[in-house]
């Protein structure tokens, strides 16, 4: 049974360019959920993704955005990338929106040059 | 603000020794608690949950703790191995939201 899988496994891009993330959830879960965490900090929640809707959202400006397929995977998308943004990027997934156990996957580690 | 602190950023124990690490909460809302490790290049991995209607809950050698009187989360873990060797976090859940939120981290390290 696979796991929660990300790809890239690293990315470096150039402040201003636009970058995009993928996850495939666990087998049988239908919510992604995405977090940033920066070096030595706990993760962020960035949003929730459930049947294809955005469902909840936290502090993270609308450079921001995802979206969730009808397989459940999901991307997150960067615009005008940020020196600030370098981060790692972590996709959990569960089953249920309101789910209260939520699986990693490894991130992708983005550096902003 | 409301946030899932940690007292101890980092943690020092030798091999075989009992290991603890504390955490802070400031929401009685919360009604599930969660603690995670997190190894270098890898992402979180659930260790064990505990709901606010309980007191204490035990795993394979770790047990957790809840005292909501003063708003504090342990984790135990007994006769620490060097596997165990990583960053810790609680997080905090509310029944009204999907999203977890996280404490700064604790980083173990074991000594052999």
């Amino acid at each position: 049974d696979a796991g929660v899988t990300q790809s890239p496994t690293h990315l470096i891009k150039t402040r201003g360019q636009q970058v995009t993330l993928r996850c495939s959830p666990k087998s049988g879960h239908d919510t992604v959920s995405w977090y940033q965490q920066a070096l030595g900090q706990g993760p962020q929640f960035i949003f929730q993704y459930y049947e294809e809707e955005e469902r909840q959202r936290g502090n993270f400006p609308d450079r921001f955005s995802g979206h969730q397929f009808p397989n459940y995977s999901s991307e997150l998308n960067v615009n005008a990338l940020l020196l600030g943004d370098s981060a790692l990027y972590l996709c959990a997934s569960s089953f249920g929106q309101g789910s209260y156990e939520q699986y990693f996957g490894p991130g992708t580690r983005l550096t902003v040059t | 603000g409301e946030s899932v602190g940690l007292h101890l950023p980092t943690l020092s124990v030798q091999e075989g020794d009992n290991s603890i690490i504390n955490c802070a909460y400031s929401n009685s809302a919360s009604d599930y608690f969660i603690w995670y490790k997190q190894e270098s290049g890898k992402g979180p991995q659930f260790i064990i949950d505990i709901r606010s209607n309980m007191d204490k809950r035990q795993g394979q050698r770790v047990t957790v703790l809840l005292n909501k009187t003063v708003k504090h989360l342990s984790l135990q873990i007994a006769a620490t191995q060097p596997g165990d060797s990583a960053v810790y976090f609680c997080a905090e859940k509310r029944r009204s939201q999907g999203n977890l939120i996280f404490g700064k981290g604790t980083k173990l390290s074991v000594k052999p």
